[in-house]
């Protein structure tokens, strides 16, 4: 069965760190990988999609992830963290179907 | 705004109940999908529906239904409601290639 891990479930940073989470996911064929953010008190809203070609991908307000299929892995990554960055991040896989498959979620909590 | 919108944002039901939830899609997506998401967990996968047929289906029992209509709006139906099924219930739309987008969700709580 296909499925997503995130590994961090909770990362705390200061402004002006640095950001990489991790997500990886089990399945030996093609897949459309996604990263999605949930800002507190809204909805779901996507960060950034690969489904082919350059595997670095980039996103709305700076964040970028890399595809690796060798590891499947879809680490999302910010260089620079704002305090309005604070939110829940998931990685979604969907590869067969149409349904995507969610990780748990990675809470991230910015400090000014 | 992703331009789906879901109603009502908030209901109450007792056990044993029956629920029905509704779905805008995005203007122009065919395909409209709902999840359910449990207090710190992701959003797992209950159906799809394209074209007003179902087009795959998570792994819920049958008393979770819906329907699409002829302009993609949908439902979600659950039935003989039970305590577990307290969670944001999540629509997404979808365009091929372009991802889902999401509403702002149902929040269903069971008593």
């Amino acid at each position: 069965a296909q499925s997503v891990s995130q590994h961090n479930h909770h990362v705390i940073l200061s402004e002006a760190a640095s950001l990489e989470l991790g997500c990886n996911y089990s399945y030996g064929g093609t897949v459309n990988l996604f990263w999605y953010v949930q800002y507190p008190g809204q909805h779901l809203q996507l960060l950034l999609k690969y489904f082919s070609g350059d595997p670095l991908v980039k996103g709305i307000k700076g964040f970028e992830a890399e595809f690796i299929k060798s590891k499947f892995s879809f680490n999302l990554r910010k260089p620079s963290v704002q305090w309005s960055d604070t939110a829940e991040y998931f990685c979604a896989v969907n590869a067969t179907t149409n349904k995507l498959i969610f990780g748990t979620g990675t809470l991230l909590a910015v400090q000014p | 705004e992703t331009g789906v919108t879901q109603s009502p944002t908030h209901l109450i039901k007792t056990r044993g109940q029956q629920v029905t939830l509704r779905c805008s899609s995005q203007s122009g997506h065919n395909t409209v999908s709902w999840y359910q998401q449990a207090l710190g967990q992701g959003p797992q996968f209950i159906f799809q529906y394209y074209r007003e047929e179902e087009n795959g289906r998570g792994n819920f029992p049958p008393r979770f239904s819906g329907l699409q209509f002829p302009n993609y709006s949908s439902e979600l139906n659950v039935n003989a409601l039970e305590l577990d099924d307290s969670a944001l219930y999540l629509c997404a739309s979808s365009s091929p290639g372009q991802g889902a987008f999401f509403g702002q969700g149902t929040r269903l709580t069971v008593v």
